[in-house]
């Protein structure tokens, strides 16, 4: 079974760009998390998607940061326009939104963001 | 949700149990204790969740004492491979949870395994 996809694994953009972040959960996985580190400091949450829906973007850090989940499926993380303090590194995960085990979040391996 | 307390780094040697522990004074009835794990440039992976007692699986133990203000995440026998951050997370995250199941990191405790 693949696992949570990330692309790209690198972005380098400069200050006020634009940069899209894509992720695929794993299939079937009703729920999708994003989340990201900034240097330094811990992961912190972003938002979540219940299917198309947003459950909750209480995370999400101002209106330059766009999530969107067409169809339920994949999920992109838009910044525009990029400042230097969104540098950092932006996770996604996915569970399976049944009453689970243990609800466990499977993680991708993250997108690496530099703003310059 | 609430951040817990955890050492921020320990080492190790090869073939030693590790035992890491972790406190949280304002555990809810509903909350669980989750622990993750992250090698370098990867995401976090689920270790093992529990609620109460004790909880085992082939990676790890999980001891948490009756009035669940503090757990121990137990590493038998660790190699080099076990070298990561281990997360050690606590909320309304579990099987039934409510609350979206949004996790909520800590900084993590950084284990070195050394030959």
């Amino acid at each position: 079974e693949a696992g949570v996809t990330q692309f790209p694994s690198h972005s380098v953009i400069e200050k006020g760009q634009t940069v899209t972040l894509r992720c695929d959960p794993i299939s079937g996985h009703d729920n999708l998390y994003w989340y990201r580190r900034v240097m330094g400091k811990e992961i912190k949450f972003l938002l979540h998607f219940v299917k198309e829906s947003k459950q909750d973007e209480s995370g999400m850090p101002n209106n330059r940061f766009l999530a969107e989940r067409t169809g339920g499926t994949y999920s992109t993380l838009k910044v525009q326009p990029a400042e230097l303090e969104d540098s950092g590194v932006y996770f996604c995960a996915s569970s399976t939104g049944s009453r689970s085990s243990y609800n466990e979040q499977f993680f991708g391996p993250g997108t690496r963001l530099t703003v310059l | 949700l609430a951040k817990t307390t955890q050492p921020i780094s320990m080492d190790s040697y090869e073939g030693q149990e590790v035992n890491i522990t972790c406190s949280h004074n304002n555990i809810a009835t509903n909350d669980y204790i989750t622990w993750y794990q992250q090698f370098p440039s990867q995401g976090p992976r689920f270790i093992i969740q529990g609620y109460k007692t004790k909880v085992t699986n082939e990676v790890a133990s999980l001891f948490i004492p009756a009035d669940r203000k503090s757990r121990t995440l137990s590493l038998p026998r660790v190699s080099l491979s076990d070298t990561a951050v281990y997360y050690c997370l606590v909320g309304d995250i579990g099987p039934f949870y409510n609350q979206g199941g949004k996790l909520i990191f800590g900084q993590g405790t950084e284990l070195s395994v050394k030959p």
